[in-house]
């Protein structure tokens, strides 16, 4: 079973909609938690790092969340453009790997 | 400054033949990542170079599968004997990760050569 669980699969909303995915975890002992927003065709690129103390992070229109009780964390997009379809990837460390979810495919239509 | 490279971009290659893979990290980056990303999956770890110390090897799926750096420069993944199911998105990232230090760094990925074996 997969220590990092992302959800939905996928994601098809309208312009300028919010939206928030999901990443629940098992990894521990827990380092940090980030997500990487990937584009199709290209490599991941971070969005946001968030350690044990911290419980919120944002990036422009994207604020991630951690729980670190429930190991949860989700991210929230604001306002949703075009540019924002493409693949959310939640990763987590323990103080000696990564461990990638598989990702949520999101779909910003017009 | 220049980001992560990867070369090619695109490789076709028929089944059984051998394929080298190249990824420039960026300069001053110690640690260096190699994942397999197969159409519509997650990143797959393959392997990790920290500096001068000996690989983490423990993702490779089969000894067809094989990695070299020098120093803290360039890498190549050569992949033996090329099967269907290695057709993937090989991905590069580099960060400036310290030995023995927690993944505190973010990882920059290069774009990804995508491998095709006929």
């Amino acid at each position: 079973k997969n220590q990092v669980e992302q959800s939905p699969q996928s994601l098809i909303i309208l312009e300028g909609k919010n939206c928030t995915l999901q990443c629940n975890y098992t990894v521990s002992p827990f380092s940090n938690l980030r997500w990487y927003k990937q584009d199709t065709g290209r490599g991941p690129v971070s969005l946001t790092i968030m350690t044990f103390s911290e419980n919120t992070k944002s990036n422009g229109r994207y604020t991630a969340t951690l729980d670190a009780d429930t190991k949860q964390s989700s991210l929230h997009i604001t306002a949703s453009q075009l540019s924002d379809s493409a693949s959310y990837i939640c990763v987590v460390s323990d103080n000696n790997d990564m461990r990638f979810g598989a990702g949520t495919r999101l779909t910003v239509k017009p | 400054g220049a980001g992560v490279s990867q070369s090619p971009s695109n490789k076709v290659t028929e089944k059984g033949k051998d394929v080298e893979l190249r990824c420039d990290p960026i300069s001053g980056h110690t640690a260096l990542y190699w994942y397999r990303q197969r159409l519509g999956q997650g990143l797959e770890f393959l392997i990790y170079f920290q500096g001068n110390s000996a690989p983490d090897k423990s993702g490779l799926p089969s000894d067809r599968f094989s990695a070299e750096r020098t120093g803290e420069s360039v890498s190549t993944l050569t992949i033996q004997r090329t099967q269907q199911e290695d057709s993937a998105v090989y991905l590069c990232a580099s960060t400036r990760r310290l030995a023995g230090e927690p993944y505190t760094d973010t990882q920059y990925f290069g774009p990804g050569t995508r491998l095709t074996v006929l």
